[in-house]
């Protein structure tokens, strides 16, 4: 069965305190694999599209990787406004390009 | 620039009722999808959409039904309302070229709660 797996659940840093936040997927094919964030109250906003293993993108104070099995979303001395959830999805390969499945999500929270 | 615009933001509904969630979109995307968001479980595929006139089921669609006669519109239809369609509905929409799947546009949600 296709699955993808957030950790931690939650994750409370202090402000500049660096850390990683990781996804792990259990999929016949990836086609791509996509990191939001999403503020209480509102939809999720893309942060970035990962395709083949070795890639790497970067927005800011995030950095996000792709290996095989799994992609890390690493967030450099962050600031309390990077508080949020963040959101992994994959696009499956044998299915179209709107059938993306999302993970659980990690709560983070960035204390001043 | 609308973006995504869901109505209504919110709804309560009783058992048994039915009712539609608009999504209307002003980007020319050829994908939409409708998820939904509980506590702890994620946003699920409900159904979704390559083109106008296309439509198809994703990882929970019963008691849910789906059209989509024009590219902007993406009406999701709850047929009979039950307790366990309380949840966070969200709609989607991202645009395709050579090959290359663009990230979604979310709209704000509608918080449906069924009594």
């Amino acid at each position: 069965e296709d699955q993808v797996t957030q950790s931690p659940e939650a994750l409370r840093l202090q402000e500049g305190e660096s850390s990683s936040l990781n996804c792990s997927y259990t999929v016949s094919g990836l086609r791509g694999l996509f990191w939001y964030r999403q503020d209480p109250g509102k939809g999720p906003e893309f942060l970035f599209t990962l395709y083949s293993a070795g890639e790497e993108k970067e927005k800011e104070r995030l950095k996000a990787t792709l290996t095989k099995k799994e992609s890390f979303l690493h967030i450099t001395a962050p600031k309390p406004e990077d508080s949020a959830t963040y959101l992994c999805a994959v696009r499956l390969s044998y299915s179209s390009a709107s059938k993306i499945i999302f993970g659980s999500g990690t709560r983070l929270s960035i204390r001043p | 620039n609308a973006g995504v615009t869901q109505t209504p933001k919110f709804q309560v509904l009783k058992t048994g009722q039915s009712m539609t969630l608009q999504c209307a979109q002003d980007m020319n995307h050829e994908y939409m999808s409708w998820y939904r968001q509980d506590p702890g479980m994620g946003l699920r595929l409900i159904h979704y959409s390559v083109g106008a006139g296309i439509t198809d089921q994703g990882e929970v669609p019963n008691g849910y039904n789906v059209s989509r006669s024009t590219t902007e519109d993406f009406p999701l239809r709850l047929l009979s309302a039950a307790p366990s369609q309380t949840s966070v509905y969200f709609c989607a929409s991202s645009r395709q070229e050579d090959g290359t799947n663009y990230g979604y546009t979310f709209g704000s949600g509608t918080r449906l709660t069924v009594v």
